[in-house]
Order: C-alpha cells, then sequence, then structure tokens
C-alpha cells in the first residue's frame, strides 16, 4: 500500500535548524510531488511547499528558511527549516501530491496520503 | 482574496445531513479539496477536485460548488464522522500558493 513513513520527534533551540525525512513506499516515488505542511498546536493547516525530484516550490512565507530535497535512490523526501523560532513548533506532515497542470488554471495540488507527522518543538 | 472562510463549528444528530461550507474568490477559478482530520491522526483525503470521491470513501460524503462558495455534505452523519474538517485550494493571483480554511468541527450529538 501506499505509505509515508516520517522521522521521529525532534527538539531544538531557538536559532538551529531541524531536517526531517519523509519515505515513500508503494508507488513510483518519481511520478509525483511531495508536499510539506504544518499544524501549530491547537491550529490549522499551513502548506510550506512541494519538492519533485526535479524543482521546488516554496510558500512565500518560507523563502529562504527551508529548503526541500528528494533522493531517489531512497525515494526519500527531506525539509530542513532554518533560524528555528518558537513559533515553528508544530507537528509537520509530508503529503503525496500529484501537482496536476491545467491550461486553464494553473497549477492544481491535493494531499493523499499524508506521512504520520513529525512534532518539531523548539525552546528559548 | 487568497483566504478561504469556514464556520469554525457545525453539530448534528447521528442520521442527520451535515453541510460544512468553505468561501472565497479562488474557489470560482480554483479546484476544491477536503480533509478530514480525528484527533491525534494525520490529516485525509475525503474529496478531490470540487466534488470526486477517492476510493475508499463512503458514499454519504459528497461535494459541490456553486462560484465562490464549496460544500462538503454528510448524509447520514455517523458518530464516526465527529472530527475536524478543512477545505483546500490554490491561489494563483500571483505568487503560487496552496491555502486552506480555518477549519471546521464538525460534532455529532
Amino acid at each position: 500500500q501506499i505509505q509515508l513513513v516520517q522521522s521521529g520527534a525532534e527538539v531544538r533551540k531557538s536559532g538551529a535548524s531541524v531536517k526531517v525525512s519523509c519515505k515513500a513506499s508503494g508507488y513510483t516515488f518519481s511520478s509525483y510531488g511531495i508536499s510539506w505542511l504544518r499544524q501549530a498546536p491547537g491550529q490549522g493547516l499551513e502548506w510550506m511547499g512541494w519538492v519533485t525530484t526535479e524543482n521546488t516550490h516554496y510558500a512565500q512565507k518560507f523563502q529562504g528558511r527551508v529548503t526541500m530535497t528528494t533522493d531517489t535512490s531512497t525515494n526519500t523526501a527531506y525539509m530542513e527549516l532554518r533560524s528555528l523560532r518558537s513559533d515553528d513548533t508544530a507537528i509537520y506532515y509530508c503529503a503525496r501530491d500529484p501537482i496536476e497542470f491545467y491550461d486553464s488554471i494553473g497549477f492544481t495540488n491535493w494531499f493523499d496520503p499524508w506521512g504520520q507527522g513529525t512534532l518539531v518543538t523548539v525552546s528559548s | 482574496s487568497n483566504e478561504l472562510t469556514q464556520p469554525p463549528s457545525v453539530s448534528v444528530s447521528p442520521g442527520q445531513t451535515a453541510r460544512i461550507t468553505c468561501s472565497g474568490d479562488t474557489l470560482a477559478k480554483q479546484y476544491s479539496y477536503w480533509y478530514q482530520q480525528k484527533p491525534g491522526q494525520a490529516p485525509s483525503l475525503v474529496i478531490s477536485k470540487d466534488s470526486e470521491r477517492p476510493s475508499g470513501i463512503p458514499e454519504r460524503f459528497s461535494g459541490s460548488s456553486s462560484g465562490t462558495t464549496v460544500t462538503l455534505t454528510i448524509s447520514g452523519v455517523q458518530a464516526e464522522d465527529e472530527a475536524d474538517y478543512y477545505c483546500q485550494s490554490e491561489d494563483n493571483s500571483g505568487t503560487y500558493q496552496v491555502v486552506f480554511g480555518g477549519g471546521t468541527k464538525l460534532t455529532v450529538l
């Protein structure tokens, strides 16, 4: 079955960096993108960006602070977030993303399935 | 505007129909998607491209679209449907962004 398995919980100090992994199985990794999303405690969902084996696109909010990469030898995607602040404390999710493009509407993304989530706690 | 607006909460009795709305200018042009999130779990997709039901999603879940408002309808609500529901779309007006509604807590009375 299609599955995304993420790395374990992380604790970092303010100003540090964190790198979360997401190992995919059950489908052709190079045929889909991976989006990264996060959810702060008690809050809603926030999209951070997507990565494919060929390119990346980051949400404006995270430009310059996030790097998303893939390793096709292990079917794993990575998300690194730098200069961490206390408000970066959240559960970080990866999700498979077909990233379709239509001439009429441009890109459309949806997320299915999702990884189990990785709690990143940032302390001062 | 690139915002999506959902009601914070909806309550229904078992067997009734729940309707959760999501409104935003971008919905007139872009597809919408709906996710269900139960406590302590990752979200899961329940409706794709306004009204398509992914494999494995019960028929009681349906989606519709009209202008700048999309609606998730759950017919014959069951206790197991109690969850947070999020709508999602894209904003292609400037720098491309994926946008989410703030979420709706569905309570089954």
